[in-house]
């Protein structure tokens, strides 16, 4: 069983709505991830939070807000989404970078935007 | 810069069978590692194995076995007597020392038939 256990597993949300997703790991990892996955890709880098600080924003749009409120929760705050931004969102834990630590991934959530 | 590719989309095989899933990666790191992860269709990335690249040695986890060879800059998993259950999407990754973030190669969807 995964050790990084995300929520809610499926959201369907309007394009007004706020919404937030939810990660929360217990492996003592001080990185921490999201990334989205569309359909038959790879999954994309989003954000890296690295001792609690925002320590990689990969140019995503103002719309998806993370917050690390403490070493083992994360989470993404999403306003005024759009269709396109329907997709599998992951959440990771790792230790910090410095060895090339493997990085352990959640089930994700599935969100789509209507 | 980084690059992995999995040259093969889809391979569909027939129960136990054997199957081999390719990884080429390109780096100018001397000090970089190697992932696989299964991707079934709940969502979740499964971590199967890390490889160093000052180990060349390969491994054998069950059916499953890992061919490291860097005079050929390759990663290649292979399933033998292939199982149902084995069905999924399975990723190459590569991660530079010090680097916070995989390279995911696109991924290869092997599915296995009964």
């Amino acid at each position: 069983d995964t050790e990084v256990t995300q929520t809610p597993k499926h959201l369907v949300m309007g394009m007004t709505n706020k919404k937030s997703l939810k990660c929360e790991q217990h492996m003592g990892h001080r990185a921490m991830y999201w990334y989205k996955q569309k359909a038959k890709k790879p999954p994309e880098l989003m954000f890296v939070y690295s001792y609690e600080k925002l320590s990689i924003n990969e140019s995503v749009p103002s719309r998806f807000s993370p917050e690390c409120p403490n070493s083992s929760l994360l989470n993404l705050h999403l306003h005024a989404l759009q269709p396109e931004d329907s997709a599998l969102y992951l959440c990771a834990s790792s230790q910090p970078r410095g060895s090339g630590n493997t990085i352990y991934f959640g089930e994700g959530s599935w969100l789509t935007v209507v | 810069a980084q690059k992995v590719t999995q040259a093969q989309t889809e391979i569909s095989v027939v129960e136990k069978e054997d199957v081999t899933l390719d990884c080429v990666y390109e780096t100018r790191d001397t000090t970089y590692y190697l992932f696989w992860y299964k991707q079934p269709p709940s969502g979740e990335l499964v971590f199967l194995i890390r490889r160093n690249s000052f180990d060349e040695q390969n491994e054998i986890s069950g059916r499953y076995s890992w061919n490291f060879q860097k005079s050929t800059s390759s990663f290649n998993f292979t399933i033998t007597a292939s199982q149902v259950v084995d069905s999924a999407v399975y990723f190459c990754a590569l991660r530079v020392r010090y680097g916070q973030n995989f390279v995911f190669g696109p991924g290869t969807r092997l599915s296995v038939l009964p």
